[in-house]
């Protein structure tokens, strides 16, 4: 799990507040993944992004969710004006160029967002 | 109906014993399956990788995928009171973005 590092671990915001997640993916990895686990349920797909490219978004809300993997620097997964609902942990996965079926996904240890 | 159903348990066994997990799923076209070992505030650990049916053995540790019932298993022989942690099952047909995961089997075993 060290090699995708996720920050922060904890993040506590304010209902209305804005919440952005950082992902950096493991070395040699250009696929990220996001998903959120909520209490007593299994991960969910959120997005799968490339370098400076959105490749699936099926799993994203429409409205205030939006992630970013630009050339230089983390992935970020950006969440607009949050609601308590959001609360929950949020894992960015990574995976090498040969893609998910040579290589399966390796998981950060999360950030755990907190909607007061 | 979920695509991946799990027993969430919770399980306890005594140390030393074999521990079987299992989740079924629906969809007929998944043909990677994965076992993931989450700590408590930690990530997903990738424990087995298998595509299609069969066995695959590492070390204490067996994976059975059985298509034709839609049924796949992770066994742990000689569990370890460090083997406590909740394991989850994944699984996607080929060419998908996504993986599918179970709700995840919370484990504890007893010294």
């Amino acid at each position: 799990n060290a090699g995708v590092m996720q920050n922060p671990r904890h993040l506590v915001r304010r209902r209305g507040q804005e919440a952005r997640l950082r992902c950096s993916p493991m070395k040699g990895h250009s696929h990220v993944y996001w998903y959120r686990q909520l209490p007593e349920e299994g991960l969910k797909f959120m997005v799968y992004l490339q370098k400076e490219n959105i490749i699936d978004e099926s799993g994203m809300p429409k409205e205030r969710f939006s992630a970013e993997f630009p050339k230089e620097g983390p992935s970020i997964l950006r969440i607009q004006q949050v609601v308590r609902g959001d609360s929950a942990a949020y894992f960015c996965a990574s995976s090498p160029p040969g893609g998910k079926r040579d290589s399966p996904l390796h998981f950060g240890n999360g950030t755990r967002l907190t909607v007061t | 109906q979920k695509e991946v159903e799990q027993d969430p348990g919770p399980l306890s066994v005594p140390e030393g014993a074999i521990v079987s997990l299992n989740c079924t799923y629906s969809n007929s076209a998944f043909q990677y399956f994965m076992w993931y070992r989450q700590y408590s505030r930690k990530g997903p650990e990738l424990l087995m990788y298998t595509y299609s049916s069969g066995n695959k053995e590492d070390g204490r540790f067996t994976a059975q995928v059985d298509k034709s019932s839609k049924y796949i298993s992770l066994f742990i022989r000689d569990s370890q009171p460090s083997d406590s942690a909740t394991y989850l099952c994944a699984m996607s047909p080929p060419g998908a973005n996504n993986l599918f995961f179970g709700t995840g089997t919370r484990l504890t075993v007893i010294p």
